[in-house]
């Protein structure tokens, strides 16, 4: 399996432009989760889906932030408009089960915002 | 308080020494423990998985759990230089909550 896929690696941006991040998670599972990673704040949870369908973003920071899960192999998280507090490294993982299946990260975008 | 604090303070030690981390947490629901590395410019992976409390051995690794301290520790035996990377603890209650990260140990092995 190629594990968690996501792209693009590196995103430098613009403030005020809109950003969209992409993943493709293991198939089989039907958990998807993105977080957002910081040296100040580590690892923060985003929003999860089940199924396709979002659980919890009580974790997405404004309503510049939205993400979706289409079908069961492609989710994106987007900001618009992009913020230079924004920069951070996003990172999309999947699992087979929320709290007790272990998770796989993909490598993670890396996104910078000017 | 957070739910999980790991003291996210770098750790150097040399080449066979052995690397001892720790969190502590405050939700006593959590039973299912993990601990996960990550190599710089890399999403974290899984290195080691425990229910409940206990000691878990794997390799030079060993997870423990202790439940009436709500505290977790890994410990690293005969370091290597490639053991150097960032630790993080997880945690959760199970069924649909949320896995809880730690901050993250950055960890060097000094050849």
């Amino acid at each position: 399996d190629a594990g968690v896929i996501q792209s693009p690696r590196h995103e430098v941006t613009e403030m005020g432009q809109e950003v969209t991040l992409r993943c493709k998670p293991i198939s089989g599972h039907d958990y998807l989760f993105w977080y957002r990673q910081t040296m100040m704040r580590g690892l923060e949870l985003l929003i999860y889906f089940n199924n396709n369908v979002p659980i919890d973003d009580s974790g997405m920071p404004e309503d510049r932030f939205s993400a979706k899960m289409p079908n069961a192999s492609f989710s994106t998280l987007k900001i618009q408009p992009s913020e230079p507090r924004d920069s951070a490294v996003y990172f999309c993982a999947s699992s087979l089960g929320a709290g007790y299946s272990p998770l796989h990260f993909g490598n993670g975008t890396r996104l910078t915002v000017t | 308080q957070k739910e999980v604090e790991q003291d996210p303070g770098p750790l150097s030690v040399p080449e066979g020494a052995i690397v001892s981390l720790n969190c502590t947490y405050s939700n006593s629901a959590f039973q299912y423990f993990m601990w996960y590395r990550q190599y710089s410019r890399k999403g974290p992976e899984l290195l080691m998985y425990t229910y409940s409390s206990g000691n878990k051995e794997d390799g030079r690794f060993t997870a423990q759990v202790d439940k009436s301290s709500k505290y977790i520790s890994l410990f690293i035996r005969d370091s290597q230089p490639s053991d150097s990377a960032t630790y993080l603890c997880a945690m959760s209650a199970g069924g649909n909550n949320r896995l809880a990260f730690g901050k993250g140990n950055q960890v060097v092995v000094i050849p």
